[in-house]
């Protein structure tokens, strides 16, 4: 069955901290892994997508790294601010069906002052 | 939140009522999309339209209907038969459904809630 699993299920920080989110899936065959922010009752918004040639993509201090190898994705976050208190979701769209997207169960970022 | 709207942002229904929620682009998108989200678990597929006057079940379709009459709106109806329809529910368009690389934008939500 194919799956994205995220960890850890939720991260506390205090503002200016580095942080990193962890995505591991097992869709294969897939075209594309994709990282989104949701803040609370709000819809997701796109942060990185990435094919599965791509290594990293960067989006402001936002750098999330794909190793299609070990099927392993990281969304790194640099000098976090208050603003990044969100929930970051991770999602992959497999290449078996022509409309799958795959989406994991999301980290759910606190950054405290 | 782009070119979607969703409305209404909150949404109260009596069981054994049907209720629609409206999703609207203005993105020229062929393609739209309903998700269910619940708590601790991913999004989940309803249903997907790839042009009008045409779409296609998702993973959870059962209880809730659709329709696809201009590019711009893709109305979800939760019906009656929906057993447990509390939950947050997010619209989505993207360029062409088809190609890979496209980007999925996503509405404000309808959260409804059953009482």
């Amino acid at each position: 069955k194919n799956q994205v699993e995220q960890s850890p299920q939720s991260l506390i920080i205090l503002e200016g901290k580095n942080c990193t989110l962890q995505c591991n899936y097992t869709v294969s065959p897939f075209s594309n892994l994709r990282w989104y922010k949701q803040d609370t009752g709000r819809g997701p918004v796109s942060l990185t997508i990435m094919t599965f040639s791509e290594n990293t993509k960067s989006n402001g201090r936002y750098t999330a790294t794909l190793d299609a190898d070990t099927k392993q994705s990281s969304l790194h976050i640099t000098a976090s601010q208050l603003s990044d208190s969100a929930s970051y979701i991770c999602v992959v769209r497999d290449t078996s069906g022509t409309y799958k997207y795959i989406f994991g169960t999301g980290t759910r970022l606190k950054v405290l002052a | 939140d782009g070119g979607i709207t969703q409305s209404p942002k909150y949404l109260f229904r009596k069981e054994g009522q049907n209720v629609t929620l409206s999703c609207e682009q203005n993105l020229n998108h062929d393609a739209m999309y309903w998700y269910r989200q619940d708590p601790g678990q991913g999004l989940r597929l309803i249903y997907y339209s790839q042009i009008v006057n045409d779409f296609q079940k998702g993973d959870i379709a059962e209880g809730y209907s659709v329709s696809r009459e201009k590019k711009e709106s893709f109305p979800l109806t939760v019906t009656s038969a929906q057993k447990n329809p509390t939950a947050f529910y997010l619209c989505a368009s993207s360029s062409q459904q088809s190609k890979s690389y496209n980007e999925q934008f996503f509405g404000p939500g309808t959260r409804l809630t059953v009482l």
